[in-house]
């Protein structure tokens, strides 16, 4: 199936620890990105890329990291830096140009302890 | 991006059309409306989306007034599986090229009822 894969789905870690969340997409889309939801709030972008080898910073990129080392993942390291790490997190991708859809994955919830 | 308004909740009775209207006044003459859904816990579904002319696919129809300052997602026939948030979005431009920043306020919920 074509899609957009996020794991895990459910991720737990103890205050101070790094995580990585995983994101691949079978689609050929150039752009990713990623998005953090808080309960019962809208979705916020972290970072994107439009581009292998390049990407920007969202509007709340502090305390996280990314890396685009090939076309079809986007992994998202979520560092001790970040102060609410708890959260839903989501990556999408597109084709890169105007109008172009972007398509989401089912998302990973982490919870820090 | 354009900022869009939107009724917090809205009813429909199964079978029945659900009408989600959508205010974008400030939209420019080449940005997209777009229409996606989120169930809880899942990630958002895209739905719709449109310039200038009416749109319908297999899932919804998007009826956009002349003057493009509000829009109307429609759902022909709701079932339960329809109740959800669904969030009416004009995306970022920058340089005349979208870069996919997507602002999702706090949508509408629907909720289909037998």
């Amino acid at each position: 199936d074509g899609g957009i894969t996020q794991s895990p789905k459910y991720l737990f870690r103890k205050e101070g620890q790094n995580v990585t969340l995983s994101c691949e997409q079978n689609l050929n889309h150039d752009a990713m990105y990623w998005y953090r939801q808080d309960p019962g709030q809208g979705l916020r972008l972290i970072y994107y890329s439009q581009i292998v080898n390049d990407f920007q910073k969202g509007d709340i990129a502090e305390g996280y990291s990314v890396s685009r080392e090939k076309k079809e993942s986007f992994p998202l390291t979520v560092t001790s830096a970040q102060k609410n790490p708890t959260a839903f997190y989501l990556c999408a991708s597109s084709h890169r140009g105007a109008g172009n859809t972007i398509y989401f994955g089912e998302g990973s919830w982490l919870t820090v302890v | 991006d354009a900022k869009t308004t939107q009724p917090p909740s809205m009813d429909c009775a199964e079978g029945r059309a659900a009408n989600l209207p959508c205010n974008h006044s400030t939209i420019s003459g080449n940005e997209y409306v777009y229409w996606y859904r989120q169930i809880h816990s899942q990630g958002p579904q895209y739905i719709i989306h449109g310039l200038k002319n009416n749109e319908t696919n297999e899932m919804a129809s998007l009826i956009i007034t002349e003057d493009r300052k509000s829009s109307t997602l429609i759902l022909p026939h709701a079932t339960l599986r329809d109740t959800a948030v669904y969030y009416c979005i004009v995306p970022s431009r920058r340089g005349g090229t979208s870069y996919g920043k997507l602002t999702f306020g706090q949508g509408t919920i629907l909720t289909v009822h037998p």
